[in-house]
């Protein structure tokens, strides 16, 4: 089992519909959790970053994370085709390092 | 503030040739990491440097290896180059601490012919 789970994709979008993406990790003990964009050809940008159960809203980004089911999830509310990129979710255990899912990568339709 | 920066931006080496790699980190982090970026895979966990000491190091052989200087920039050295070592190269930096998110440098392009 891969320490961090992300569906590949590509998830597609009309402009203006809500995206929601999805990461699924393995070590219980995770306490910290971070959503990064990576356009192509980029390095990965920090949007989100989370600690607790429940919903963090960022403008049109909604991070949440419940603990129990290992889930995390990021929600881009009113889609633009300048979103389009590939979502890296990020999980840290503790201090050694932060892994890494393998990406989502989103298209938004104009 | 200047950003995590990295050099060269492309680099290509013959197989069997050793490249070196540099980061400089964000002014006042102390944290270094390494990621290994392939063509369309996901990011690989490579090294981690915090206060000029090696912290951890990712499933990689020990061809890869690296330092951190007084001044927290890192080298990352790989030896023995192979084609499949062709990626993206990353660097990272933080402040020290498990709640601490990443600043990405550019990256370097690694081309191994």
């Amino acid at each position: 089992q891969k320490e961090v789970e992300q569906n590949s994709g590509p998830l597609s979008v009309p402009e203006g519909a809500i995206a929601s993406l999805n990461c699924t990790y393995s070590d219980r003990g995770s306490q910290s959790f971070f959503w990064y964009r990576q356009y192509s050809g980029k390095s990965p940008e920090l949007i989100m970053s989370i600690y607790s159960n429940g919903d963090k809203e960022d403008g049109r980004f909604t991070a949440q994370l419940n603990k129990a089911s290992q889930y995390v999830s990021l929600l881009i509310r009113d889609s633009q085709p300048s979103d389009s990129a590939t979502y890296l979710c990020a999980v840290n255990s503790g201090g050694f390092k932060t892994i890494f899912g393998a990406g989502t990568r989103l298209f938004v339709k104009a | 503030e200047a950003g995590v920066t990295q050099s060269p931006t492309h680099l290509i080496k013959t197989r069997g040739q050793q490249a070196t790699l540099r980061c400089s980190p964000i002014s006042g982090h102390t944290s270094v990491y390494w990621y290994q970026q392939a063509l369309g895979l996901g990011l690989q966990f490579l090294l981690w440097y915090d206060e000029g000491e090696e912290r951890n190091r990712g499933n990689f052989p020990p061809r890869f290896s690296g330092r951190q200087f007084p001044n927290y920039s890192s080298e990352l050295n790989v030896n023995a180059l192979e084609l499949e070592d062709s990626a993206l190269y990353l660097c990272a930096s933080s402040l020290a601490g498990p709640t601490m998110s990443y600043t990405f440098g550019s990256g370097t392009r690694l081309t191994v012919v």
